[in-house]
């Protein structure tokens, strides 16, 4: 069956580091992924769509990566600041479709 | 920045009541969601509208479970007969055009007693 799993549950790391988090897929080849961020009680909120064809996306601090061959995208975060503690959601979906989410990474920026 | 906005907050109700979750959609879309969250568990699909009719649903989505678009503006998800296991977060989502991202609201808290 298809699957999207993120390896972390969570991540801890230093204020001012670049925190990467991994998205794998399986048994499909997704048009695009998508990523999301999720504060606690709140609805995903987008960040980041990556097409099949484009190896690289960035917005601000944001890197997004994919790469077909390894089904696989990370998400960077640089110089990363306290505010950016959340969890992070990988997703997959297009068209009419649905989105399906991954189980999230839940990132922790330390002072 | 316009937004989905989802009433109420928070849902309290007996078991085997039914309740109706609310949601405006951002005015201009045209596909819309509705998804559950279950605590400490992922964002689970349970149906999308689009053009007046679902589109898609999940095997959660039975029959217990309707949506609507009464209006211009509103999206409901109704649940007729409420269990405990209902108990989650509920997001509705929407998006404009069919390649381009979910935007969501911030849920409903439905507590099932």
């Amino acid at each position: 069956s298809q699957k999207i799993e993120q390896n972390s549950e969570a991540l801890n790391i230093q204020e001012g580091k670049t925190a990467t988090l991994t998205c794998n897929y399986t048994n499909y080849s997704p048009a695009y992924l998508q990523w999301y961020r999720q504060d606690p009680g709140r609805g995903p909120v987008f960040l980041l769509l990556i097409r099949e064809n484009e190896k690289e996306k960035r917005k601000e601090r944001l890197k997004v990566t994919f790469d077909t061959t390894l089904k696989q995208s990370l998400f960077h975060i640089t110089a990363s600041q306290p505010a950016d503690s959340a969890t992070y959601l990988c997703a997959w979906g297009g068209g009419y479709q649905k989105v399906t989410f991954g189980t999230g990474t839940k990132l922790q920026v330390i002072p | 920045e316009p937004e989905v906005t989802q009433t109420p907050s928070h849902q309290v109700t007996q078991m085997g009541q039914e309740v109706i979750l609310r949601c405006v959609p951002i005015s201009n879309h045209l596909y819309f969601y509705w998804y559950r969250q279950i605590l400490g568990q992922k964002v689970e699909f349970l149906v999308s509208f689009y053009n007046n009719e679902i589109s898609e649903k999940s095997e959660i989505f039975d029959d217990q479970f309707s949506v609507e678009r009464p209006d211009g503006s509103n999206f409901t998800l109704k649940i007729r007969s409420t269990k405990l296991e209902d108990s989650a977060m509920y997001f509705c989502a929407s998006r404009i055009y069919s390649n381009q991202p979910q935007h969501f609201g911030d849920g409903t808290r439905l507590s099932i007693l």
